[in-house]
This record gives structure tokens, sequence and C-alpha cells, in this order.
């Protein structure tokens, strides 16, 4: 079965550099999320779209911004990078508005190291 | 407040044996969903097993069952017949209804449990 896809799954950036996380959710699924794990840590909710519009907002900096196209991927852009971004950032996807039995499946993660 | 609590801070056991994970939660929605995922080493996170909040009897999926006790807001993962593949972190996450936006919502996490299997 199909299952959503992530690039690059490892990059590394030197601080104040942009970097771009690319996301491709499960065909037919309609919402993505964007997650962020620091070492150690609990995946943090950053961002969801749902049908190509911003859906929820967690606690994603200014400096970053994300877009769903309309072949439903998705891009996490994150600028001004810091030290402290360096984490595993997963995407997400699910299927059903407000269908709380769905599961988000999730890729297997970009790991982002700045140095 | 914490909406997922997960506070033991690592498990071990037998190969074989059974072991449970403990998961709290804290909602004002009477309408929520469970999750447990399975977080290996090598990072990926994979969905295990599913409670919805009105759901009558406690979920299966093989091995992993789930101990749903809707008054004390505990949803504990019960792994049978444990394998040395089964050592991992072990998240418990929400999903709350979001009914009067009708949204999608967001998965949130607890911190997690470290598994480890012996042989």
């Amino acid at each position: 079965a199909a299952g959503v896809i992530q690039s690059p799954r490892h990059l590394i950036k030197e601080k104040r550099e942009t970097a771009t996380l690319k996301c491709y959710p499960i065909p037919r699924h309609d919402t993505v999320y964007w997650y962020q794990q620091g070492p150690g840590q609990d995946p943090q909710f950053l961002i969801s779209f749902y049908e190509k519009m911003q859906s929820d907002k967690g606690s994603i900096p200014d400096r970053f911004s994300a877009q769903q196209f309309s072949d439903y991927h998705s891009e996490l852009n994150m600028s001004s990078l810091e030290l402290g971004d360096s984490a595993l950032y997963f995407c997400a996807s699910s299927l059903g508005r407000g269908v709380r039995r769905s599961p988000l499946h999730f890729g297997n993660g970009t790991r982002l190291t700045v140095t | 407040a914490q909406k997922i609590t997960q506070t033991q801070p690592g498990m071990f056991v037998q190969e074989k044996e059974a072991v449970t994970l403990d998961c709290t939660y804290d909602t004002s929605d009477p309408s929520y969903g469970l999750f447990w995922y399975k977080q290996p080493s090598s990072g990926e996170m994979i969905f295990l097993i599913y409670q919805g909040s009105y759901d009558q009897q406690n979920a299966t999926e093989g091995r992993y069952s789930l101990n749903f006790q809707k008054a004390r807001k505990s949803a504990n993962l019960v792994i049978s017949a444990s394998q040395l593949g089964d050592s991992a972190m072990y998240f418990c996450a929400m999903r709350e209804g979001r009914r009067y936006t009708g949204a999608n919502s967001k998965l949130t996490f607890g911190k997690g449990i470290t598994l480890s299997v012996r042989p």
C-alpha cells in the first residue's frame, strides 16, 4: 500500500540558511499535518491543511511557512534556520473531514541538522 | 494542563511475556479518539491501535489490545507475547472531536514510554 513520502530523508544546513521539506500524502487523503520532534521529545504539531486550505496552526515559528498544492503535496519552508530547529520533521496524512477514527499515517520523516 | 500523560519512564519486559503501557488523558469533549503509535530507533511512526470514546468494546489488533476505562480516563496499551522487535518508544495520542468547527483535528501526543524487551 502507498505510504506518505517525505523528502529529503536527511538535510544538513547552516545557521541562517533556508530549507524546504516536501511531503506527498497517501492518495485520496485530504488532510496533511506537519510535526516537529526534537531529540527525546514527543512530536509537536506545527500546521495542517485540509483540501489545500490551512486547517489548524500549532507552535509553528513565524520563520516557517507551509502550503498544500493542487496535487495535494505539501511543502514546509523554513528560513533563518537556528540550531534549535534541528529535529525530525514528520508529515502525516489522513482521510475524512471530522472522521476521528481515521488515524494519521506518518512518513519516515526528514531529519534536519542545523550547524 | 497535559492532555495526554504517560508517566512510566521506561519499561522492561521479558520476551514472550505481556506488558502494559499506561496512558491517561484529559478532555472535556465527549467525542474523541485515542491512538497508540510505535516509534522504533529508526525513527518512523507506526500506527498500532485506535479506541473511540463511544466504542463499547476495547479495541484489539493482533497482539495489541487497549484497556479503555472511560470513567478513569485511561487507555492503557497491552502487548501480549512480547517480541524483541517490540523494543521501541510508544506514544499515546488523542484526537478531539472539534464538532463546533468541523475541522479535522490534530493528534496531541504524550511524552512516550520506552519499552525494552529482554531475550
